[in-house]
């Protein structure tokens, strides 16, 4: 049971290039998160979705877009990076019902120079 | 929306001690008010949760407690090990809501042999 993966988990990129952040979770969640992790910052919410096809803004959504084309998977995208979203990047999933309980990916490390 | 206030940020002990963090949160709607555990290069895992129909939850070691009235939450370890080093984030969302937790900023503990 691979549980919630994350692909890539390294990646330095060049101001003003472009990528996407794969997140693919197993278990059927319906919710699904994104996540920066930065020092003295916590975990801070950049967009989640509640289901296939529909995606919300959280805390800090600027800069970034996603999709939930696919139940399974959720996707961030970086149109022009800038060296402040250097991070590290975790998704997350979860049921909406029962255990509500939020399964982490091993997270991404993004450097932008 | 909720915010999450958690103290103390850094937290060191000598092996066998006790360790205490401390959460706040603003919005008297949550009922849901879960810890995570996030060792180094990881991403964080639940450790233990409480729902705000009880005051107390107990999990060998680790114990969480919950006054309503006053909005706060702790996390209490007890007979603390080296391998408790980690940073542990608290959260609270509303359960069969819109379940979106709001992280603390997490509190790193060091525990020393």
């Amino acid at each position: 049971n691979a549980g919630v993966t994350q692909t890539p988990k390294f990646r330095v990129l060049k101001t003003g290039q472009s990528m996407t952040l794969l997140c693919a979770q197993d278990m059927n969640h319906e919710y699904m998160y994104w996540y920066r992790q930065d020092p003295g910052m916590g975990l801070r919410l950049i967009h989640y979705s509640v289901g296939e096809g529909t995606t919300a803004k959280g805390e800090v959504p600027d800069g970034y877009n996603v999709s939930r084309l696919k139940k399974q998977n959720f996707l961030l995208g970086l149109e022009s990076a800038a060296p402040s979203q250097t991070s590290v990047y975790f998704c997350a999933s979860s049921s909406h019902t029962g255990n509500i309980e939020a399964f982490f990916g091993q997270g991404t490390r993004l450097t932008v120079v | 929306g909720e915010n999450v206030e958690q103290h103390p940020s850094t937290l060191s002990v000598q092996e066998g001690d006790s360790a205490v963090i401390k959460c706040t949160y603003s919005d008297s709607a949550s009922n849901y008010f879960p810890w995570y555990k996030q060792e180094l290069g990881k991403g964080p895992q639940l450790i233990i949760d409480i729902r705000s129909n009880v005051g107390e939850k107990k999990d060998q070691r680790i114990a969480v407690t919950l006054n309503k009235t006053a909005k706060h939450f702790s996390l209490h370890i007890t007979e603390t090990q080296p391998e408790d080093s980690a940073v542990y984030f608290c959260a609270a969302s509303i359960e069969r809501g819109s379940y979106i937790p709001t992280f603390g900023r997490g509190t790193s503990l060091i525990v020393h042999p």
